[in-house]
């Protein structure tokens, strides 16, 4: 199927464990982005990339850890969770930066730290 | 720091009437404002893009405006249907920055 999509779509894990959420789109996008939404914050960037290799730091990067081998995939890894990171998380996607390109988004992993 | 703003927070109407929502935004070089429709429990959706140096964008019963000098920006929803019930989030990207800046977004209730 054309398009984004996230794996789990729901996940529940425990204090301390590593998660790993899962992205992957077919349109070739140069730009991918990683958000997470919570009542009374909206959406908040964690963590971006330009292309394969390349990532960069958004508002809110820490205890958060990503990797991008492949410019298909982008990887979002928790590397000990804590409750805080209770929370919706949304891939997206964006073929460059100019006025031509939307932005597109995955259907979101709702994520339990219990 | 460019920020975006929209108001209402929330908006309730009867089915049919024509509205519009607001949306404002402080750094008047952007590439582009997008659009988005958010349902409860889901992803955002692309409704609408609007280049810098375009006026205004159509889809359906849809139409954006933009003003980039005043920086401002509308979304003109026509003849309105409960189906158009969502959250609207207005998102502008900035020139020499890679991302988005979104707005908090406008919960519309359209009451049949």
């Amino acid at each position: 199927d054309a398009g984004i999509t996230q794996s789990p779509r729901y996940k529940i894990t425990e204090t301390g464990r590593q998660v790993t959420l899962m992205c992957h789109q077919t349109w070739s996008h140069s730009y991918m982005f990683w958000y997470r939404q919570d009542l009374g914050h909206g959406l908040r960037l964690i963590y971006y990339s330009a292309a394969a290799d390349i990532t960069d730091k958004g508002e809110v990067p820490d205890g958060y850890v990503v990797s991008r081998s492949k410019t298909e995939n982008f990887p979002l890894t928790l590397e000990s969770a804590t409750r805080s990171q209770t929370s919706v998380y949304f891939c997206a996607s964006r073929e460059g930066t100019s006025g031509y390109n939307e932005q597109f988004f995955g259907p979101g992993t709702r994520l339990t730290v219990l | 720091k460019q920020e975006v703003t929209q108001i209402p927070a929330a908006l309730s109407v009867p089915e049919g009437e024509n509205l519009v929502l607001n949306c404002s935004f402080t750094d008047s070089a952007i590439y582009n404002l997008q659009w988005f429709r958010q349902d409860p429990g889901k992803g955002l959706t692309s409704l609408l893009l609007i280049q810098s140096s375009q006026r205004e964008q159509t889809s359906g019963r849809l139409n954006a405006s933009l003003d980039k000098s005043s920086g401002r920006s509308t979304l003109y929803i026509a003849a309105s249907q409960p189906g158009d019930s969502a959250t609207y989030l207005c998102a502008v990207l900035i020139q020499g920055a890679q991302k988005l800046v979104f707005g908090q977004g406008t919960r519309l209730t359209i009451n049949p």
